[in-house]
């Protein structure tokens, strides 16, 4: 079975310095990845997706993420956080058998000033 | 263009009672999707509308869920005799397709309470 593991629950970091968010995965065959990002009172928003190709992927507002088969993950990247950057963030994965995406737990980003 | 909507944004029910919660998709989409995201849950899928096809529906978590698209647009997730434990903020998407590459939309979600 296909699934997503966001390690941490919370990543807390200064505005100015650099944001990463982890995403592992497992999944049978090729991978379909997907960061999305929830702010409060809203609803998720599509921030990039790895298909295949050039293993660096650049999405909205600035963010990045890294695709690693050896590794097995896809960590979301932005080299200067903003205060607005704080929201929750989920990665996914695009199942083979379908078209559902399998979420991670998520991940609560706090940029403080 | 507009996005996906849903309605109601928030319903608080009893339990017991049946709920019907709707869905309008972006125009043209379709693939329709429904989660549910639930606390200390994360999100989960529910149940998934592609064009004519049969739904797929191996994410309903009882026979008290069902949901229907009509004419290939709106959707509504019916959920019969609430519990608590179905308090949660279920969310629509659409995506253009069905296409496994595509990027999926989702509405601001509806708020369900089950008191």
């Amino acid at each position: 079975a296909q699934s997503v593991a966001q390690p941490e629950d919370q990543v807390n970091v200064a505005e100015g310095n650099p944001l990463t968010v982890k995403c592992t995965y497992s999944v049978s065959g090729n991978p379909y990845l997907f960061w999305y990002v929830q702010y409060p009172n809203r609803g998720l928003q599509f921030l990039l997706k790895y298909i295949t190709g050039d293993n660096l992927v650049k999405g909205s507002y600035g963010f990045e993420a890294e695709f690693n088969k050896s590794q097995t993950s896809f960590h979301l990247k932005k080299p200067s956080a903003l205060v607005s950057d704080s929201a929750l963030y989920f990665c996914a994965v695009n199942e083979a058998a379908g078209n559902k995406l399998t979420f991670g737990g998520g991940t609560r980003v706090l940029v403080k000033p | 263009g507009a996005g996906v909507s849903q309605s109601p944004s928030n319903k608080v029910t009893e339990k017991g009672k049946d709920v019907e919660l709707r869905c309008d998709p972006i125009s043209g989409h379709t693939a329709l999707y429904w989660y549910r995201q639930s606390l200390g849950q994360g999100l989960e899928f529910l149940i998934y509308f592609q064009g004519n096809s049969a739904p797929d529906k191996s994410g309903l978590p009882s026979d008290r869920f069902s949901a229907e698209r009509t004419g290939g647009s709106v959707s509504t997730l019916t959920i019969q005799r609430t519990q608590q434990e179905d308090s949660a903020v279920y969310l629509c998407a659409s995506s253009f397709k069905g296409d496994r590459v595509g990027e999926q939309y989702f509405g601001p979600g509806t708020r369900l309470t089950v008191t």
